[in-house]
């Protein structure tokens, strides 16, 4: 069974503070993991995955096999990027096209 | 807009009755996703198609619910015999097949209030 694990409901940060959501994951094949984000009254958008190694409005994120985290950073936070953030896992490589979520970590920046 | 609709936005039902919801996927994206979340939880996978064909269904789905995507282009869901614990927000996504990795493009939703 696959799992993802967001310890954090809820990270209040100061603006121009450094950012780090958590995200640990349990799956038995080769993941495939992504962030997701739902700023206040939008829809739930794709932020970044990992295979694509990039780097959205300052966000990173690094798949780390030996401790199954994929920690999403920012260096600087902005009031902007107060949001509600979820980590996915995704079975494709097992044929399977479903997402599962952790349950979200709400991000709140201080201005 | 060009992005994923859903319809109603809102619903609700008194438990018993049957509802159904629609979602129009973007329109050249052939695979859509059903997921349904509830308060202080993560979206949870129900079902996937990919054209007509329903190819994944969660285990979550029950008995009562269905859901169908004839003509490969938008999808219903519908709920029979609705309880309290159906009340949530049911999204649809959708994503076009062939793209590594695929980005699924997320609908704003049918809250559903059952009482």
């Amino acid at each position: 069974a696959q799992r993802v694990t967001q310890p954090e409901k809820l990270l209040s940060v100061f603006k121009g503070a450094p950012v780090e959501l958590k995200c640990n994951y349990s799956y038995s094949g080769s993941p495939e993991l992504f962030w997701y984000v739902q700023y206040s009254r939008q829809r739930l958008q794709l932020l970044l995955r990992h295979i694509s190694r990039e780097s959205i409005k300052g966000f990173t994120a690094d798949l780390n096999k030996g401790e199954t985290s994929f920690h999403l950073k920012k260096p600087f936070a902005q009031e902007e990027d107060s949001a509600m953030y979820y980590c996915a896992l995704s079975g494709q490589g097992a044929g399977s096209y479903q997402l599962t979520f952790g349950k979200g970590t709400k991000l709140s920046v201080i201005p | 807009d060009t992005g994923v609709s859903q319809n109603p936005r809102h619903k609700i039902t008194k438990r018993g009755q049957n509802v159904t919801f629609r979602c129009d996927p973007i329109s050249e994206h052939n695979r859509l996703y059903w997921y349904r979340q509830t308060l202080g939880q993560g979206p949870e996978f129900l079902t996937y198609f990919q054209n007509e064909a329903q190819l994944e269904k969660s285990r979550l789905l029950s008995d009562r619910f269905s859901a169908e995507r004839p003509k490969g282009s938008f999808s219903t869901l519908e709920i029979q015999r609705t309880e309290q614990g159906d009340s949530a927000m049911y999204l649809c996504a959708s994503s076009l097949t062939g793209v590594l990795n695929e980005k699924l493009f997320f609908g704003s939703g049918t809250q559903l209030s059952v009482l």
